[in-house]
């Protein structure tokens, strides 16, 4: 059971390049989401998706897209990259138990934009 | 806006003792909080969950309380060991509409156990 896969794990990118976070979950999870984390912060969230055909907004969407064809994938997109977006980011899923949400992460993708 | 804050935000102790992670939320009004751990270059691992209803969640040698009516929560653990050492996150659920799992976390605590 690999649980939650990003890829890639390391990836430079120039300014102004493009580029897409693959994320999939074989947990059958409804809920998954994208966080990003910048140093001796926590994480914030930028894209949620509450299962196909379904995504909103988090708390710092701008600079990033992101869609859900399937329940397995959620990949997010940097259009035009900018070094504010240099960061780690980290994609999740959840399933729904005991009304409360139970997250798995994945071990996350450290971006770097110069 | 909720916000979360943790205190300390580092702390370094020597193996076997007890220790305290705080912390505390502005906006009492959430689902459930939960901790967190982070190892370097590593995914978060769930710890705890506390629902809103809930006073404390143990699971061996941690244990987490939650005030909600205050805002805070602490993590004690005990007998600290070298395999401790981390970051500690704490992380709430919203209430308010649907929370859809959605978190808002604090910028941690990063734990080092000496030998």
């Amino acid at each position: 059971n690999a649980g939650v896969t990003q890829t890639p794990k390391f990836r430079i990118l120039k300014i102004g390049q493009s580029m897409t976070l693959q994320c999939t979950q074989d947990m059958n999870h409804n809920y998954m989401y994208w966080y990003r984390q910048d140093p001796g912060m926590g994480l914030k969230l930028i894209y949620y998706s509450v299962g196909a055909g379904i995504t909103d907004k988090g708390e710092v969407p701008n600079g990033y897209n992101v869609s859900r064809s399937t329940t397995e994938d959620f990949p997010l997109r940097l259009e035009l990259a900018a070094p504010s977006q240099t960061s780690v980011y980290f994609c999740a899923s959840s399933y729904r138990t005991s009304g409360a949400n139970v997250l798995t992460f994945g071990a996350g993708s450290r971006l770097t934009v110069l | 806006k909720q916000e979360v804050t943790q205190i300390p935000a580092a702390l370094s102790v020597p193996e076997g003792e007890n220790l305290v992670l705080n912390c505390s939320f502005t906006d009492s009004a959430i689902y459930n909080l939960q901790w967190f751990r982070q190892d370097p270059g590593k995914g978060l691992t769930s710890l705890l969950l506390i629902q809103s209803s809930q006073r404390e969640q143990t699971s061996g040698r941690l244990n987490a309380s939650l005030d909600k009516s205050s805002g805070r929560s602490t993590l004690y653990i005990a007998a600290s060991q070298p395999g401790d050492s981390a970051t500690y996150l704490c992380a709430v659920s919203n209430a308010g509409g649907t929370s859809y799992g959605k978190l808002t976390f604090g910028q941690g605590t990063i734990l080092t156990v000496h030998p």
